[in-house]
């Protein structure tokens, strides 16, 4: 079945470290999101990418970083510099904007 | 000017009420229109598209009133397992490379 993982479900992070959270889509997207999401608020888009090779920061860029070298693959880097990294992280695919996305499960990052 | 905007509710209801939910956008070049569900700590899961002449799934019906530049969701007969969060979700072409999200309505059905 063709669908989106996120891995891993839960990441802890001490803080100075860099941390990469996965996704993988095998439903042939070619636009790939990535969302923050913090408690009793709506998503913020972190970075986009339409294409194999090329993404664009979206409206909270500072503090990560993003790879889009294959097109199934969209890997999300939150570095030392996110100063308040502790949120649920949202990726997802669109074949097209006006059939929506599809999301993965999530991860749920804590830094400790 | 927010771009989508949503009660936050919470909305409280018995089962089997009838309840409706408003979101309003703010480009009146927005091309497409969604509603999403997310349950606590999941990811959103897409609920229906919006159609310009309205569109009805089961106890779920969408509206879309272009003029006034907002969109509704009604659920007849609510469930317990109706209690959710409602994302109203909107395709800004202007925007052009991702989608905008209202901050949810929350429901939550009781017996």
């Amino acid at each position: 079945d063709g669908g989106i993982t996120q891995s891993p479900k839960y990441l802890f992070r001490k803080e100075g470290q860099n941390v990469t959270l996965s996704c993988e889509q095998n439903l042939n997207h070619d636009a790939m999101y990535w969302y923050r999401q913090d408690p009793g608020q709506g998503l913020r888009l972190i970075y986009y990418s339409q294409i194999v090779n090329d993404f664009q920061k979206g409206d909270i860029a500072e503090g990560y970083s993003v790879s889009r070298e294959k097109k199934e693959s969209f890997p999300l880097t939150v570095t030392s510099a996110q100063k308040n990294p502790t949120a649920f992280y949202l990726c997802a695919s669109s074949l097209d904007l006006n059939y929506g996305y599809t999301f993965g499960s999530g991860t749920r990052l804590t830094v400790v | 000017r927010k771009e989508v905007e949503q009660d936050p509710g919470p909305f409280n209801v018995p089962e089997g009420a009838t309840v409706a939910f408003n979101c309003t956008y703010s480009n009146s070049a927005s091309q497409s229109f969604f509603w999403y569900r997310q349950d606590c700590r999941k990811e959103p899961k897409l609920l229906m598209s919006v159609y310009s002449s309205g569109n009805e799934d089961g106890r779920f019906t969408a509206q879309l009133n272009r003029a006034s530049q907002y969109i509704s969701l009604l659920i007849r007969d609510s469930k317990l397992s109706d209690s959710a969060t409602y994302l109203c979700v909107v395709n800004m072409v202007q925007a052009g490379t991702a989608l905008i999200f209202g901050k949810g309505t929350t429901l939550s059905v009781s017996s």
